[in-house]
């Protein structure tokens, strides 16, 4: 049972345009929420998170909307730079669940095209 | 400042051997994480450490995974005996506390099992 789902495997975008990343999550005790960057062979890099009592937050050229009651978030890119291309997860979090592990997504890789 | 240092990079052993990974933390940061990435998934929390004591282990295969964090910095992820089925990356993650926040994470150990 997946509780945080990136339902696009991959998404291709051209270098200057935005990219638009989407999660979606079922359990409604989740409560923060990150996105992270991946390049192959590296660990996970954080990129930018989210808290449910807010609806956005904005970092440079990074954006991550959060819409509760569509138990959805999403993370746009713009402009997106050759840079940009790797594998993005959404990973959430439960304040009230007694640990800090946090649950992922499958991920989204991210190309961005000259 | 350093980051979460894993080794060994990279492990190839047959079914049935044991195999042990090393993480060392941020200096500081007194809360460790194991998680299994499986080629296409996102990453599954193994273990929660805080400080020296285990937070949480739900999701650890007890049978043949145990792991330990003696002096509530380094830590070793054990598996004996080892199966297929634990091929994967095994990522050593930190954070400075508990609760919602941003974890750090190691380049990870690509274990395969043959």
């Amino acid at each position: 049972d997946q509780q945080v789902k990136q339902n696009s495997p991959s998404l291709s975008v051209q270098e200057g345009r935005i990219s638009i990343l989407n999660c979606d999550y079922t359990n409604s005790m989740f409560d923060y929420f990150l996105w992270y960057k991946k390049y192959p062979a590296e660990g996970p890099t954080f990129l930018i998170s989210i808290s449910s009592i807010k609806d956005k937050n904005e970092d440079g050229r990074f954006t991550v909307f959060l819409n509760k009651s569509a138990k959805h978030l999403s993370l746009h890119i713009v402009p997106s730079q050759p840079g940009d291309s790797a594998v993005y997860f959404c990973a959430a979090h439960n304040s009230g669940g007694g640990a800090d592990g946090l649950t992922f997504g499958k991920g989204t890789h991210l190309i961005i095209q000259p | 400042e350093a980051g979460v240092a894993q080794s060994p990079r990279y492990k190839i052993i047959e079914k049935r051997q044991s195999v042990a990974f090393w993480c060392n933390p941020i200096s500081g940061h007194a809360t460790l994480y194991w998680y299994q990435q499986i080629l296409g998934q996102g990453p599954k929390l193994l273990i929660q450490f805080q400080n020296n004591g285990v937070v949480d282990d739900s999701q650890l295969p007890k049978d043949r995974f145990s792991a330990e964090r003696l002096k509530g910095v380094d830590s070793t992820l054990k598996i004996q005996p080892a199966k297929l089925e634990d091929s994967a990356v095994y990522l050593c993650a930190s954070s400075f506390g508990t609760g919602a926040g941003e974890q750090y994470f190691g380049p990870g150990t690509r274990l395969t099992v043959t």
